[in-house]
């Protein structure tokens, strides 16, 4: 089945306790991103990945970390949690590296509570 | 920076009425238009989306129109049911598509 997942789905962590959240897609794509979804300001973009090894910023980066050292793979790293990077979290990823009118699939999200 | 905005933030119809969601862009290399849908608890899945070179595209009760010059698109829901209840976001793109702008989300309640 073709999906993006992510691990874990729910975290509890306290401030300063490096984390990562890990994204898996299994679709071959080229691009994969994360988001944050706070309510009342949507759906932010934290990084993107238009291929391996080639990162760049969203519009909220700032506390977090990626890399892209294998196509289907794009972990999330917060080398030191504060509680407000307290969110959920998404991963998404479509086909088409650079172009290609296609649609993001996103992982199940997950739920990221700093205390 | 690019600018997306949409509106309204909350709709609240009756079952059977229509529904209209405005997405407002200020990029002009935009040509990627979708509209997702975002059920409680769930991911955001694409329900349509339109290419620059098409003004309009229906599929079943679902539109999404597109004015360029304007720098706007819209969804539009026919016959609402209660099932469409849900968050709908637009997420407007250019040819590279990399970083990207989500509108904020308009929470569409259909009563029954």
């Amino acid at each position: 089945e073709a999906q993006v997942t992510q691990n874990p789905r729910y975290l509890i962590t306290v401030t300063g306790k490096k984390l990562t959240v890990t994204c898996s897609q299994n679709m071959n794509h080229e691009y994969m991103s994360w988001y944050r979804q706070d309510p009342g300001l949507g759906l932010r973009q934290i990084y993107y990945s238009m291929n391996v090894e080639v990162t760049d910023k969203g519009d909220v980066p700032e506390g977090y970390k990626v890399s892209r050292k294998e196509k289907r793979n794009f972990p999330l790293i917060l080398e030191s949690p504060s509680p407000n990077q307290t969110s959920l979290y998404f991963c998404a990823s479509r086909w088409g590296g650079t172009g290609g009118y296609n649609e993001q699939f996103f992982g199940p999200g997950t739920r990221l509570t700093v205390l | 920076g690019e600018n997306v905005e949409q509106h309204p933030s909350t709709l609240s119809v009756q079952e059977g009425d229509s529904a209209v969601i405005k997405c407002t862009y200020s990029d002009s290399a935009s040509n990627y238009f979708p509209w997702y849908k975002q059920e409680l608890g769930k991911r955001p899945q694409l329900i349509i989306d339109i290419r620059s070179n098409v003004g309009e595209k229906k599929d079943q009760r679902i539109a999404v129109t597109l004015n360029k010059t304007a720098k706007h698109f819209s969804l539009h829901i026919t016959e609402t049911q209660p099932e469409d209840s849900a968050v709908y976001f637009c997420a407007p793109r250019d040819n590279q598509g990399g970083k990207l702008i989500f509108g904020q989300g308009t929470e569409l309640s259909v009563k029954p």
